[in-house]
């Protein structure tokens, strides 16, 4: 299994800054995932950041709105840039861990509230 | 374009009584699924996945889930839920290698005592 921390747990922040949201693992990792939760709806995939090359970005998210770094496999982060209310969601990482079962876990999320 | 639907958006049960959420995906390849469970103020928590075989998985906490290709179907079952089982139950596809998971729109699930 992978045991993943997300820092902050939460926050509120003011429109037009930026937050960023850490992802640890407590083992290494090849794929992590970025998630959001809006309010009452289901989890959408935001990107897939690989260690050693750019985020790959689902359609309608991009990369200087999310930007992401993947340093090493065990840590990502990411930030929400110039933020606007509609950004309020949680944000959940997401790592697949390699041979049974290729299980993908998460991680607690960072609920994000922007005023 | 490829969906994952999911029937109930709400359910309320008494506890004993069995529980059947539905899941539909629309994917013409191999898939692999999940159904996931979110309990109150928790991480979301694999509850069983089918890769291949048995098309009939069995989970955690009793729950179990059937595969069935012609249908596009994986639904989630429960014989005799509990109050614990109050919480959002999520199905999931997984559609390519990199393991990028496409998600229900979740099933807001209370068992009453």
């Amino acid at each position: 299994s992978a045991v993943i921390s997300q820092k902050p747990s939460r926050d509120i922040c003011q429109r037009g800054t930026s937050l960023t949201i850490q992802c640890q693992v407590d083992s290494q990792v090849t794929m992590m995932f970025w998630y959001r939760q809006q309010p009452g709806q289901s989890l959408t995939l935001i990107a897939t950041a690989n260690q050693g090359s750019e985020a790959t970005y689902e359609s309608g998210f991009v990369i200087d709105k999310f930007p992401i770094s993947r340093p090493n496999l065990t840590f990502s982060t990411l930030t929400v840039s110039n933020m606007s209310p509609e950004d309020s969601s949680i944000y959940l990482c997401s790592v697949r861990t390699s041979g049974r079962g290729n299980e993908q876990f998460f991680g607690p999320g960072t609920r994000l509230t922007v005023l | 374009a490829q969906s994952v639907s999911q029937h109930n958006h709400h359910v309320i049960l008494s506890e004993a009584a069995s529980l059947e959420l539905g899941c539909n995906y629309s994917y013409g390849g191999t898939v692999n699924l999940f159904w996931y469970v979110q309990y109150p103020g928790q991480h979301l928590q694999l509850l069983l996945k089918y890769f291949s075989g048995d098309p009939l998985v069995k989970g955690i906490k009793g729950f179990e889930a059937e595969f069935i290709k012609s249908k596009f179907s994986f639904n989630l079952r429960k014989p005799s839920v509990q109050w614990s089982d109050t919480a959002e139950y999520f199905c999931a596809v997984k559609t390519d290698s990199w393991g990028k998971l496409q998600f229900g729109a979740g099933t807001q699930v209370v068992v009453t005592p």
